[in-house]
């Protein structure tokens, strides 16, 4: 079965300093992989998206960059980090093609202060 | 104003009442997901639909395509089901737009 693991559950960092979310996927190849974020008190927005290795569509202008260096691997980071960075960061995959569903990972609360 | 609105945004209800959650859009999909997402944080997927009606237990989604609109229903209401349930729409390269989402309270 598929599984979608996302760490770490909660971040507290400096301003200035960098960040590195990570996010595995198992038991699916190919999978479209999937950046969002929540601010508080917001609906959730897509950040980045890829469709394969290499492959990072950005939606949103930002302080943020994503990279895909594995099939199942979506890395999110930061040079240097805002206070409007912090939210709530979900990664998320689903199959190729527009009827396959979403699997969300349990999320990253980061809080930069 | 945004592509995905869903009414209410509030939502407090007694145990055992019949919930429906209400989500129009603007723009043209080729999908429409139901999330629900706990206090924590944790986002869950409970229905993807791109016509008709699905139901799952106690739940139950439907679309119209023509005019675009979908409501999910919660029948026999339980504290449990307290959450904040989230409409959200596929777009091109499977790309989700989210609405503001619903926070459902169910009182017992």
């Amino acid at each position: 079965s598929q599984t979608i693991h996302q760490w770490p559950a909660t971040l507290v960092q400096p301003v200035g300093s960098p960040l590195s979310l990570e996010c595995t996927v198992e038991g699916t190849s190919n999978p479209n992989l999937y950046w969002y974020r929540q601010a508080a008190g917001r609906g959730l927005q897509l950040l980045f998206y890829s469709v394969g290795i290499g492959q990072i569509s950005s939606e949103v202008p930002q302080n943020l960059s994503a990279s895909r260096p594995q099939d199942r691997q979506f890395i999110l980071s930061s040079k240097k980090l805002l206070l409007s960075d912090s939210g709530f960061y979900l990664c998320a995959w689903s199959g190729t093609g527009w009827n396959y569903g979403y699997t969300f990972g349990s999320g990253t609360r980061l809080t930069v202060v | 104003k945004n592509e995905v609105e869903q009414s209410p945004q509030n939502l407090t209800a007694q145990e055992g009442e019949f919930i429906t959650i209400n989500c129009s859009y603007s723009v043209g999909i080729s999908a429409l997901h139901w999330l629900q997402q706990h206090p924590g944080g944790g986002i869950v997927s409970l229905f993807m639909l791109s016509s008709g009606k699905k139901k799952h237990g106690r739940l139950i989604a439907t679309i119209n395509i023509q005019e675009k609109h979908s409501s999910l229903h919660i029948t026999a209401s339980h504290p449990r089901d307290s959450a904040v349930y989230i409409c959200a729409v596929v777009q091109g390269a499977q790309k989700l737009v989210f609405g503001q989402g619903t926070r459902l309270t169910i009182n017992p």
